[in-house]
């Protein structure tokens, strides 16, 4: 089974500053795990995905996320915060054997100008 | 269109209406979702479409809740006797099969209101 948590339902970040979203996963086999963006009235974009391969990830708008199988964890970060960032993000798992993904509560990122 | 399109986009109804939901996936995709998205909570798997296998209905929440897709084309999910529990927006995804699969294109939504 698998499912994800994801850390702090609330981030603010001021406009140029780093961007931390942290996702925790449980899977009992090899995970593929995925990051969305969903903008107000919008459905969810794809950002970012790992599946096999090079741990970190690059997505779009500057995102990029790395696995750790270590710490079960994928963490989203961005460098520096734009305003256009502000939305809600969610973090995704699924088997790579199986048809269901499961998401995380999601974090909603504001940007402080 | 190119993408996932969902109708109606809003949805007002009173208690115990029965509402349909439509989901148009993208063309070619073969696999369908739909999800249920409460205010201020993540996405809550209700069913999976694939091919013209058996869905898995296993998250459906009760059995006023069923959905019907017709070989790889539209999906529809009803909502029988609706409860103002029901009152949330219903996301739908469709993704390729094989190696592609894991990647899911979402419709914007249905907002649902149950007054």
């Amino acid at each position: 089974a698998q499912s994800v948590t994801q850390l702090g339902s609330h981030v603010s970040v001021s406009e140029g500053a780093l961007v931390l979203l942290r996702c925790n996963y449980s899977s009992s086999v090899p995970p593929y795990l995925f990051w969305y963006v969903q903008y107000p009235n919008q459905g969810l974009q794809l950002l970012l995905k790992y599946t096999t391969g090079a741990t970190l990830v690059k997505g779009i708008n500057g995102f990029e996320a790395e696995f750790k199988k270590s710490e079960t964890s994928f963490h989203l970060t961005k460098p520096s915060a734009h305003m256009s960032d502000a939305a809600e993000y969610f973090c995704a798992v699924s088997a790579n054997t199986g048809n269901q993904f499961y998401f995380g509560t999601g974090t909603s990122l504001t940007v402080i100008p | 269109g190119a993408g996932v399109s969902q109708s109606p986009s809003n949805k007002v109804t009173e208690k115990g209406k029965d509402v349909e939901l439509r989901c148009d996936p993208i063309s070619g995709h073969t696999a369908l979702y739909w999800y249920r998205q409460r205010l201020g909570q993540g996405l809550e798997f209700l069913i999976y479409f694939q091919g013209n296998s058996a869905p898995d209905k296993s998250g459906l929440p009760s059995d006023r809740f069923s959905a019907e897709r017709t070989g790889e084309s539209v999906s529809t999910l009803t909502i029988q006797r609706t409860q103002q529990e029901d009152s949330a927006v219903y996301l739908c995804a469709s993704s390729y099969t094989g190696i592609l699969k894991n990647i899911q294109y979402f419709g914007a939504g249905t907002r649902l209101s149950v007054l």
